[in-house]
């Protein structure tokens, strides 16, 4: 059963902070992850996509991919309340399909 | 450009009819998906088209559910004689082509919100 584990949170962080949330996969073989930013009542928002091992950068966020440890984060800087959502991290299967994980939900505190 | 565009947007009815979900991809789009997401929960994949044909229909629940896609567009997902466990959003997401070297990022929908009374 390939799987996207994710802290179901909530994580709290104050306004300007760093929040780090993270996400690990089971199946080897995917080559593609994206992060999405869900809004209560919404669907989700595609923020990044990261493909090759290392940081990359956009804006306030930055995604990392260790695929050696079946790892990926996103860090957000300069947190703000608009901030406050569910982030769900998505992986590519084989077949090209994504699996997300059940998201952690993040609130930022003014 | 229009986005994913899903139709009806909410939808109520009741325990044993019929429904039909509609989702009408972002131009070009060749790949189109189908989830599922239940209040407070996680995205529950459903099925996958590439084209008209669907390589993994891994995620139907039951027979009940089918879903079809002609002229490489529009899909509609079909529910038989829903019942209570089926309410939840059904979401609708298209990429552009699928290929081995790059699977593509999927853009959703604001998906239909069906609850079974």
């Amino acid at each position: 059963q390939k799987e996207v584990e994710q802290n179901s949170g909530p994580l709290s962080v104050p306004e300007g902070a760093i929040a780090s949330l993270n996400c690990t996969y089971s199946d080897r073989v995917s080559q593609s992850f994206f992060w999405y930013r869900q809004y209560s009542g919404k669907s989700p928002e595609l923020i990044m996509s990261i493909y090759s091992n290392g940081d990359k950068e956009d804006g306030r966020f930055t995604a990392q991919l260790n695929k050696a440890s079946q790892y990926v984060s996103l860090l957000i800087r300069d947190s703000q309340p608009s901030d406050s959502a569910t982030y769900l991290c998505a992986v590519t299967t084989r077949q090209g399909n994504l699996i997300f994980g059940k998201g952690t939900k993040l609130s930022v505190k003014p | 450009g229009a986005g994913v565009s899903q139709s009806p947007s909410n939808k109520v009815t009741e325990k044993g009819k019929d429904v039909e979900l509609r989702c009408d991809p972002i131009s070009g789009h060749t790949a189109l998906y189908w989830y599922r997401q239940s209040l407070g929960q996680g995205l529950e994949f459903l099925i996958y088209f590439q084209g008209n044909s669907a390589p993994d229909k891994s995620g139907l629940p039951s027979d009940r559910f089918s879903a079809e896609r002609t002229g490489g567009s529009v899909s509609t997902l079909t529910i038989q004689r829903t019942q209570q466990e089926d309410s939840a959003v059904y979401l609708c997401a298209s990429s552009l082509e699928v290929t081995r070297g790059r699977p593509q990022p999927q853009h959703f929908g604001d998906g239909t919100r069906l609850s079974i009374l």
